[in-house]
């Protein structure tokens, strides 16, 4: 079956510390990519998103994401947070074959100021 | 323009009684999902809809849970009877298609069952 990975369920930094949240998914074929955000409060949003083209990909508030085909991989780093970025990372998968959406577990970031 | 809309915001019933929450969602957009996502785990799909026909329900507990799209806009989704395990959060989201665009979420019904 399908699934997501998302090792770090909770991860604290300080800020201006680098981040990086691993997103590892089991699927062999084609796949869209993404991660969204909630921030305390807020709804589930689009933080950025990997088609196609460049494995390297940059999305909202200073965020990029490196999909890794031969890892099964699309980690999402920033190299310096800030205490807004607190909030849960979701990594999603939109395989080919199903057009169905899996979500990881989810990490909880706290940046502390 | 208007995000996704959902009500009731917030629903505590007792195990084995009837709830239905509803989804409103972005004008124009043709697919609609819902989704359970319990504390401590990520958004799990119960069913999606391509306007009003039911393009994946695999996941959907059908002999208490039943949803319709009847004119390809608002959605009700429905939990005849919970039971405790059926406490979660229930997400709608919306995307102008099935094809891996975004997906707007609304803020969520917060279910607890007793």
């Amino acid at each position: 079956a399908q699934s997501v990975s998302q090792h770090n369920h909770h991860v604290i930094l300080s800020e201006a510390a680098s981040l990086e949240l691993g997103c590892n998914y089991s699927y062999g074929g084609t796949v869209n990519l993404f991660w969204y955000v909630q921030y305390p409060g807020q709804h589930l949003q689009l933080l950025l998103k990997y088609f196609s083209g460049d494995p390297l990909v940059k999305g909202i508030k200073g965020f990029e994401a490196e999909f890794i085909k031969s890892k099964f991989s699309f980690n999402l780093r920033k190299p310096s947070v800030q205490w807004s970025d607190t909030a849960e990372y979701f990594c999603a998968v939109l395989s080919s074959g199903t057009y169905k959406y899996i979500f990881g577990t989810g990490t909880r970031l706290k940046v502390l100021a | 323009e208007a995000g996704v809309a959902q009500s009731p915001r917030y629903k505590i019933i007792e195990k084995r009684q009837s709830v239905a929450f509803w989804c409103n969602p972005i004008s124009g957009h043709a697919t609609l999902y819902w989704y359970q996502q319990i504390l401590g785990q990520g958004p799990k799909l119960l069913i999606q809809f391509q306007n009003n026909g039911v393009v994946d329900d695999s996941q959907l507990p059908k002999d208490r849970f039943s949803a319709e799209r009847l004119k390809g806009v608002d959605s009700t989704l429905k939990i005849q009877p919970a039971k405790l395990e059926d406490s979660a959060v229930y997400l709608c989201a919306s995307s102008s298609d099935s094809l891996g665009n975004e997906q707007f979420f609304g803020p969520g019904t917060r279910l607890t069952v007793l």
